[in-house]
């Protein structure tokens, strides 16, 4: 079956400009994440999300930073007025439930000029 | 933050040799899990081993897990050049609060020379 996908692949947007990135995940899978990696701080969690609702926001670095996830399917990573420290690898995963195997999208590059 | 620390974190061998790198970490997890990376892009998953477990086998992988010792090892027998990638554990805190998200390591890059 289909894996998890994401778009844009790449992405460059000027500082202060509002971006969105895209996750699909595996169809049935109720638990979606949302992580980033950067050379300065590695792979870090951003948000979790449990069919529609997100009980876990605590990885979001500033409030810029939002995330919604429709139909217990589609998610969107809003960054809003982007910064340099932005840039990026934004990475999605899917699991069947919270706890089990993590499947990972290829991540969306962000670069942030 | 980085719970889990890797060794080495970088690793260089001939194909066909066997490649070792540890995990360790510092709160009690439910399960820990390793994945693959190539070229900076997804995260392949290779093995999850739960904390009741204490070894897991897949293929040519091999991972043990000692939560005495907090710390896991991922072996890969007769090493190809196509293992040639950076792996990382992920660990998944116990609690309930943690619902599932991962702390990753800092990485191993290994090469495979053929």
């Amino acid at each position: 079956g289909a894996g998890v996908s994401q778009s844009p692949s790449n992405k460059v947007t000027e500082k202060g400009k509002d971006v969105e990135l895209r996750c699909d995940p595996i169809s049935g899978h109720t638990a979606l994440y949302w992580y980033r990696q950067s050379l300065g701080q590695g792979l870090e969690f951003l948000i979790y999300f449990q069919g529609n609702s997100a009980p876990d926001k605590s990885g979001l670095p500033s409030d810029r930073f939002s995330a919604e996830r429709t139909g217990g399917s589609v998610s969107t990573l809003t960054i809003q007025r982007t910064q340099q420290e932005d840039s990026a690898v934004y990475l999605c995963a899917s699991s069947l439930e919270p706890r089990d195997t993590q499947y990972f999208g290829p991540g969306t590059r962000l670069t942030v000029l | 933050s980085q719970q889990g620390e890797e060794d080495p974190q970088a690793l260089s061998i001939q194909e066909g040799e066997n490649a070792t790198m540890n995990c360790s970490y510092k709160t009690s997890i439910n399960n820990l899990q390793w994945y693959r990376q190539n070229s900076g892009r997804g995260l392949v998953h290779l093995i999850l081993i739960r904390s009741n477990e204490r070894e897991k086998h897949s293929g040519r992988l091999r991972v043990t897990l000692d939560t005495s010792k907090k710390s896991s090892s991922l072996l890969i027998t007769a090493s190809r050049a196509a293992d040639t990638a950076s792996y990382f554990c992920a660990t998944d805190g116990a609690g309930g609060t943690s619902y599932g998200k991962l702390t990753f390591g800092q990485g191993t890059i290994l090469t495979v020379h053929p």
